[in-house]
């Protein structure tokens, strides 16, 4: 595997259920970022570690928990969400917070 | 919070025909990139800017740093079928603790 990988590529799940979408990054990067993708709308940034700390929340539901076990991977935890969360999931890596940013194909999340 | 004006929001050419987008903004940066997102995938980099009147090409797309920092061009050459998707611009400052801002994208439909 190259670059920037995400699992599931798809996931649809009910306001009630548990899930957790995974990134992994193969470039040696020691910063991952969490972004959301809706409809006509800038992407949002969401949480940043840097050196496997959360180094930034902006203001997001607690209903998202991010992970991060170490520099290659980042878990997004779901839980109790709301259909307005259907989006498009990015995951994206970077060396430093200061350079380019790399990303990965996303997970597309529908929330009935 | 800031924002990136970019325009614009979609376009409709032929193939063959060259290509023209840009994003402003009311700040200052010291980075400029140029991604890219096919359908269904997450965004990929096309073009990063470091310097001010910086011009960088990537086979047939050329992007350029404004001279005032506040603004960034890409231009698609000889559009071909496999240049549709949206184009996104993002700025970025050099100070590592600085937000990558994300303009809304520019969507390229190119007709037959």
């Amino acid at each position: 595997e190259t670059g920037v990988t995400q699992t599931p590529r798809h996931l649809v799940m009910g306001m009630t259920n548990k899930k957790s979408l995974k990134c992994e990054q193969h470039l040696g990067h020691n910063a991952m970022y969490w972004y959301k993708q809706s409809a006509k709308k800038p992407l949002e940034l969401m949480f940043v570690y840097s050196l496997e700390e959360r180094v930034e929340n902006n203001s997001v539901p607690s209903r998202f928990s991010p992970e991060c076990p170490n520099s290659s991977h980042l878990f997004l935890h779901l839980h109790t969400l709301q259909p307005e969360d259907s989006a498009l999931y990015l995951c994206a890596s970077s060396q430093g917070r200061e350079n380019e940013q790399f990303f990965g194909p996303g997970t597309r999340l529908t929330v009935l | 919070g800031q924002q990136l004006n970019q325009s614009p929001q979609s376009m409709f050419i032929q193939e063959g025909e060259d290509v023209s987008m840009n994003c402003t903004s009311s700040s200052i940066f010291n980075t400029w990139l140029w991604y890219k997102q096919d359908p269904g995938e997450g965004p990929v980099l096309l073009i990063a800017l470091y310097k001010a009147g910086e011009l960088t090409s990537n086979g047939r797309l050329t992007a350029q740093f404004g001279i005032t920092r506040k603004d960034s061009f890409l231009n698609i050459s000889a559009s071909i079928p496999s240049d549709v998707g949206i184009y996104f611009c993002a700025g970025q400052r050099m100070n590592r603790d600085d937000k990558i801002i994300f303009g809304k994208g520019t969507r390229l439909h190119i007709l037959p």
